[in-house]
């Protein structure tokens, strides 16, 4: 089983650049969210979806863009990198919502320079 | 405002020793209550759960976790810690309005032969 599966497991960003984290999930998850780790400040929450077109707001969602088109797949778009964006990042899918279990990627080393 | 706090930073013990990683939490309500691991480069996996009945619940690799409603409180132990079970644990709760897990800040554990 692959589970919930990140790409690129590392990238150097250069200020202003754009890009986009992949995430993909094989479970067929309805919750999806993506998380960032910062040291000292745990597991704190970007965006996430419930369903398919159906986005919100986490915790910090400044500065990301995300989309839900399909039940699988769920990106994380940097608009213009920002090396306060230096982290790794999580993705996560959970059957229902934050009542069960998430299954987490293996994250994505971001940096920013 | 709803919040994990898990006080311990950082734990270090003895190979065989036990260990009590401790979790509180602050909600109106009894939410859903996970414990996780991290390993060094890799994502989390969900160590147990506590979602309603017994208090005492058991997981995998050894640990459990007692759910105490007076003192807000969900710690992790375990009888007889093992050199694997070096890695970052964070307690997180789930299930309530915003359909979002909150996570603590996590607590490292090192242990020494």
């Amino acid at each position: 089983n692959a589970g919930v599966t990140q790409t690129p497991k590392f990238q150097v960003l250069k200020t202003g650049q754009s890009m986009t984290l992949q995430c993909a999930q094989d479970m067929n998850h309805e919750y999806m969210s993506w998380y960032r780790q910062d040291p000292g400040m745990g597991l704190r929450l970007i965006h996430y979806s419930v369903g398919a077109g159906i986005t919100d707001q986490g915790e910090v969602p400044n500065g990301y863009n995300v989309s839900r088109s399909t039940t699988e797949d769920f990106p994380l778009r940097l608009l213009s990198a920002a090396p306060s964006q230096t982290s790794v990042y999580f993705c996560a899918s959970s059957y229902s919502g934050a009542s069960t279990e998430a299954f987490f990627g293996q994250g994505t080393r971001l940096t920013v320079v | 405002a709803q919040s994990v706090t898990q006080p311990d930073i950082h734990i270090t013990v003895s190979e065989g020793a036990s260990l009590e990683l401790r979790c509180n939490y602050s909600y109106g309500a009894t939410p859903y209550l996970f414990w996780y691991v991290q390993s060094p480069g890799q994502g989390l996996q969900l160590l147990l759960k506590y979602f309603s009945g017994d208090t005492l619940v058991q997981g995998i690799k050894g640990f459990e976790a007692e759910f105490k409603r007076s003192q807000s409180s969900f710690n992790l132990r375990k009888p007889s810690v093992h050199w694997s079970d070096a890695a970052e644990y964070f307690c997180a709760v789930g299930g309530l309005t915003g359909n979002q897990f909150y996570f603590g800040t996590g607590t490292s554990l090192t242990v020494i032969p």
